[in-house]
C-alpha cells in the first residue's frame, strides 16, 4: 500500500520569507512524487514532479522540491513567499509505472497562509 | 479542448436520487481517473480507465457507484440511490501516454440533502 503524510494542517509565513511544506511518503519500489496546488473552487493544478535523476526539482511559480530517499521525504520549498501563494497544497505519490498501479495517493493537504 | 471539463459544476440531489457526472478529458489523453474529495480532505482514488477499459475500480466505495467510458473519451460517473455521505467534490483527471502527471478538471460538487 502507498501513503502520504503531510504533518502540518497549516503553515503561516510572512511575505518575502522562505517557505517549506513537508511531505513524507511510503510506497513499494521507486516512487513518482508530485505536488499539486488547489485554489478555492478550483481543481488541482500541477506544480512539479520527481521521477528520477536530480533530487532537486523545479516547478511552476518558483516552487521547488527536494527528494530525499533515505528520509522518504519530498518537501516543497520556495525561497521567497508571495501573498498569492496562499492556497491548499497536496503531495501525492504513485509507484513506478512498471508496477501497474497508476492512481495517485494524496496527502490530506497543507494550507499555506502568506501574510503581507 | 484546452483542459479537462466536468459538468455540472454543482449538483444538489435528494437522498435516494440517481446522479450522473460527466468528464471530458483533454483530447488524446488515454488515461482517465476519477477521485472523490470530501470536505477538508485530500482526493481519494475511485477508478481508472485506459481508453475504454476500466483497469482499476478498487476505490469505488460501494456497488452504488458505477463509471463508464464507452468510446474511450468522455466518461460518466453514476451514483445510484445517493446518500448523504456521498456529498463531496468529484474530480476527474486525464493524462497522456508520455506524461506521468495527471491534469485535473474543476470538479463537480455534489450535495445530497
Amino acid at each position: 500500500a502507498q501513503s502520504v503524510a503531510q504533518p502540518e494542517d497549516q503553515v503561516n509565513v510572512a511575505e518575502g520569507n522562505p517557505l517549506t511544506v513537508k511531505c513524507t511518503y511510503s510506497v513499494s519500489g521507486n516512487p513518482y512524487l508530485f505536488w499539486y496546488v488547489q485554489y478555492p473552487n478550483r481543481g488541482l493544478q500541477f506544480l512539479l514532479k520527481y521521477i528520477t535523476g536530480d533530487n532537486l526539482v523545479k516547478g511552476s511559480y518558483g516552487f521547488e522540491a527536494e527528494f530525499n530517499k533515505s528520509q522518504t521525504s519530498f518537501h516543497l520549498k520556495k525561497p521567497s513567499a508571495l501573498v498569492s501563494d496562499s492556497a491548499l497544497y497536496f503531495c501525492a505519490v504513485r509507484a513506478h509505472m512498471d508496477t501497474g498501479r497508476r492512481a495517485l495517493t494524496f496527502g490530506s493537504g497543507t494550507r499555506l497562509q502568506v501574510q503581507p | 479542448g484546452a483542459g479537462v471539463s466536468q459538468s455540472p459544476r454543482y449538483k444538489v440531489a435528494k437522498r435516494g436520487q440517481d446522479v450522473a457526472l460527466r468528464c471530458d478529458p483533454i483530447s488524446g489523453h488515454v488515461s482517465l481517473f476519477w477521485y472523490q474529495q470530501a470536505l477538508g480532505q485530500g482526493p481519494e482514488f475511485l477508478t481508472y480507465f485506459q481508453n475504454e477499459a476500466q483497469l482499476d475500480k478498487s476505490g469505488l466505495p460501494s456497488d452504488r457507484f458505477f463509471a463508464e467510458r464507452p468510446e474511450g473519451s468522455v466518461s460518466t460517473l453514476k451514483i445510484q440511490r445517493t446518500q448523504q455521505e456521498d456529498s463531496a467534490v468529484y474530480l476527474c483527471a486525464s493524462s497522456s501516454p508520455g506524461n506521468t502527471e495527471a491534469f485535473f478538471g474543476q470538479g463537480t460538487r455534489l450535495t445530497v440533502v
